[in-house]
């Protein structure tokens, strides 16, 4: 099994452009999430699915956006890149809230 | 605010010695209680979860206690060993927040061989 699997596994951009990060799960987990991982702020939750077709914001959506077209595909965009946002984004699924989460392996995205 | 915080923020022991790791939380209504391990530019691996109705869990040389009461998580490491070697993450998912988890900073545990 591949598990979680997140592309690109690194990235850099211009002030201004967009781009959409890819993860992809094999295990046919409902729970979907897009973390943030910036030095000193620990991991922060941007946004989630509960299942296919539904996404929620956590605790710091502002400037990004998710689909969730498939159950097994979970998108983050970004529409307008800000330096800020020049962070280690990390992917995870479970299969319950009750379940462990899954990681990917990260994609390490720099704003310039 | 619910806060999850980790203390000591770095640790180094050598190898064989017992650890414990601590973990805090703010809020006593938590659904579950997850430790996970990270390697330098690695995902997280998941050790051990700890659903609110049970006290501890065990896997091989780890074991994992929760205190509801108190607002603590404690990871026990037997005989530690220099593979062991990473950042240690606990996360704490309470009951309103539909699976969402607030993580700690973490600890980051050096063993020398």
């Amino acid at each position: 099994n591949a598990g979680v699997t997140q592309t690109p596994k690194f990235r850099v951009l211009k002030t201004g452009q967009s781009m959409t990060l890819l993860c992809a799960q094999d295990m046919n987990h409902e729970y979907m999430y897009w973390y943030r991982q910036d030095p000193g702020m620990g991991l922060r939750l941007i946004h989630y699915s509960v299942g296919e077709g539904t996404t929620a914001k956590g605790e710091v959506p502002d400037g990004y956006n998710v689909s969730r077209l498939k159950k097994q595909n979970f998108l983050l965009g970004l529409e307008s890149a800000a330096p800020s946002q020049t962070s280690v984004y990390f992917c995870a699924s479970s299969y319950w809230q009750d379940q462990p989460q899954h990681f990917g392996d990260g994609t390490r995205l720099s704003i310039l | 605010k619910q806060e999850v915080t980790q203390i000591p923020a770095a640790l180094s022991v050598p190898e064989g010695e017992n650890l414990v790791l601590n973990c805090s939380f703010t809020d006593s209504a938590i659904y579950n209680l997850q430790w996970f391990r990270q390697d330098p530019g690695k995902g997280l691996t998941s050790l051990l979860l700890i659903q609110s109705s049970q006290r501890e869990q065990t896997s091989g040389r780890l074991n994992a206690s929760l205190d509801k009461s108190s607002g603590r998580s404690t990871l026990y490491i037997a005989a530690s060993q220099p593979g062991d070697s990473a950042t240690y993450l606990c996360a704490v998912t309470y009951n309103t927040n539909a699976g969402k988890s607030t993580f700690g900073d973490g600890t980051t545990l050096t063993v020398k061989p």
